[in-house]
């Protein structure tokens, strides 16, 4: 079963307006972690943002944050003010942290594409 | 300077020939893993290990294997390469607990094909 799932394969956003990225995810684990990642067109990994499942409050960083919300299981990233440089894979990922399950193996979505149009 | 460092970068071979792919992380870290990313499919866990001489497979650890004889390196091993390995390649280290996030450190990719 997909464990995390990005329903939207390519996304288009104006410059300087907001973008959210769906991300929805499946564990029956109480203690897990959420990520997101930026794989600009050079290839490389950037982390963006982490969401514990404890954590109360919504992740931010900078631009970026996380908007969680667990009953749905759902950890969508809303970029503000998108930015030409913005234009990217993004990918969703879960670490499951319950290590008398699966010892902490990472899950990763097939990716969004965001393309963000002077 | 913190970094995971895979080599090589790019490779071509041929059908059944033994490849290994290095990678090796200087940030202490005890997790280590492996991924292969193709178009459409995002990225998949072939291996993982929690720390030295410990290891477990992740979603498509077929045609892999891998060992963690120290703390830094994380080979990855093609034993028989086909062409359905062809992919890109990351090698990602993580440090957490302790109040860290966790999150995967990754190397540049390696861009493997097979013939």
């Amino acid at each position: 079963a997909q464990k995390i799932t990005q329903t939207q394969p390519g996304m288009f956003v104006q410059e300087k307006e907001a973008v959210t990225l769906d991300c929805t995810y499946d564990t029956s684990d109480q203690s897990y972690g959420l990520f997101w990642y930026k794989q600009p067109s050079s290839g490389e990994m950037i982390f963006l943002i982490y969401q514990g499942s404890y954590d109360e409050q919504n992740a931010t960083e900078g631009r970026y944050s996380l908007n969680f919300q667990k009953a749905r299981k759902s950890a969508n990233l809303v970029i503000s003010a998108s930015q030409l440089g913005d234009s990217a894979m993004y990918f969703c990922a879960m670490r499951d942290d319950d290590i008398s399950n699966t010892g902490n193996q990472f899950y990763f979505g097939t990716g969004t594409s965001l393309t963000v149009i002077p | 300077e913190a970094q995971v460092t895979q080599n090589p970068r790019y490779l071509i071979t041929v059908t059944g020939k033994k490849l290994t792919v290095t990678c090796s992380q200087n940030m202490n870290h005890e997790y280590m893993s492996w991924y292969r990313q193709d178009p459409g499919l995002g990225l998949r866990q072939i291996y993982y290990s929690m720390n030295v001489e410990v290891t477990d497979k992740g979603d498509v650890p077929e045609g892999y294997k891998v060992s963690r004889k120290e703390k830094r390196n994380f080979p990855l091993i093609l034993e028989s390469p086909s062409p359905n390995q062809t992919s890109l390649y990351f090698c990602a280290s993580s440090l957490f607990g302790g109040g860290n996030t966790g999150e995967l450190f990754f190397g540049e990719g390696s861009r493997l094909t097979v013939l």
